[in-house]
């Protein structure tokens, strides 16, 4: 059973850089793209974005000029980088597995979500 | 982007009874291999949500048989056939046609 869990820093300043990572265990790391997905308090769901173990990418383009996503594969962990977080960056983030090369399944399974809290 | 909506965005319902909440996307979600790219997530309070239905009608490991969903190109359905109380949540539609990826304003539902 693929399990996902993840962490990373809870409070940060506003124009700092968040930063978050999520460990695989168990299943096929390499055959998946990633996932990165958020949720302000109180409100819905927002796609961030997703990366393949070669490190291929796509990005939600309202978020591109801050994102960056790198992954690990001897380590079977990806990371989420946001730069220049304002109040607006608070949420609870997730990390998720996503398709299968072209192969589309849904997000399954999720990690337990990390709250990121921005604030001076 | 393509924009997801969902009526009703509040839905009480009653144990043993059926339910259905509805999602339209602002663009067909049909893809070429014939399959309607839209999942159903249920977020229960204080959990991560979990996938209920993708490729518009097939269920996730797991998912027990009163969910199912249908519907393609725009208009889309997720019926509970008899709920329970642990079925309560928030439910979410989101298209997986093409990036971003945007899911619908969520749907909640209590008893």
């Amino acid at each position: 059973q693929v399990q996902l869990h993840q962490w990373g820093a809870g409070l940060l300043k506003p124009s700092e850089t968040l930063s978050l990572t999520c460990a695989v265990y168990g299943g096929s790391f390499s055959d998946y793209f990633w996932t990165w997905i958020r949720q302000p308090p109180g409100k819905g769901l927002e796609w961030l974005g997703e990366i393949n173990h070669r490190g291929t990418t796509n990005y939600s383009p309202s978020l591109k000029s801050r994102l960056t996503m790198s992954i690990d594969s001897s380590k079977t962990q990806f990371s989420l980088n946001l730069t220049s977080v304002t109040a607006a960056d608070t949420a609870v983030y997730y990390c998720a597995r996503g398709r299968r090369g072209t192969v589309v399944r849904g997000f399954d399974p999720w990690g337990q979500g990390t709250l990121v809290i921005v604030s001076s | 982007d393509i924009v997801m909506t969902q009526s009703p965005l509040s839905l009480p319902v009653t144990p043993g009874e059926p339910a259905s909440i509805s999602c339209r996307s602002s663009h067909s979600l049909l893809h070429s291999i014939g399959y309607s790219y839209l999942d159903w997530y249920l977020q229960k309070p204080g959990q991560s949500p979990r996938l209920l239905i993708y490729l518009g009608s097939n269920r996730a490991s797991g998912v027990p048989d009163r969910f199912s969903g249908s519907g393609s190109g725009t208009y889309f359905t997720l019926n509970i056939s008899r709920v329970e109380a642990e079925d309560v949540g928030v439910y979410y539609c989101m298209q997986a046609l093409q990036t971003p990826l945007t899911f619908g304003p969520g749907t909640k539902v209590d008893i």
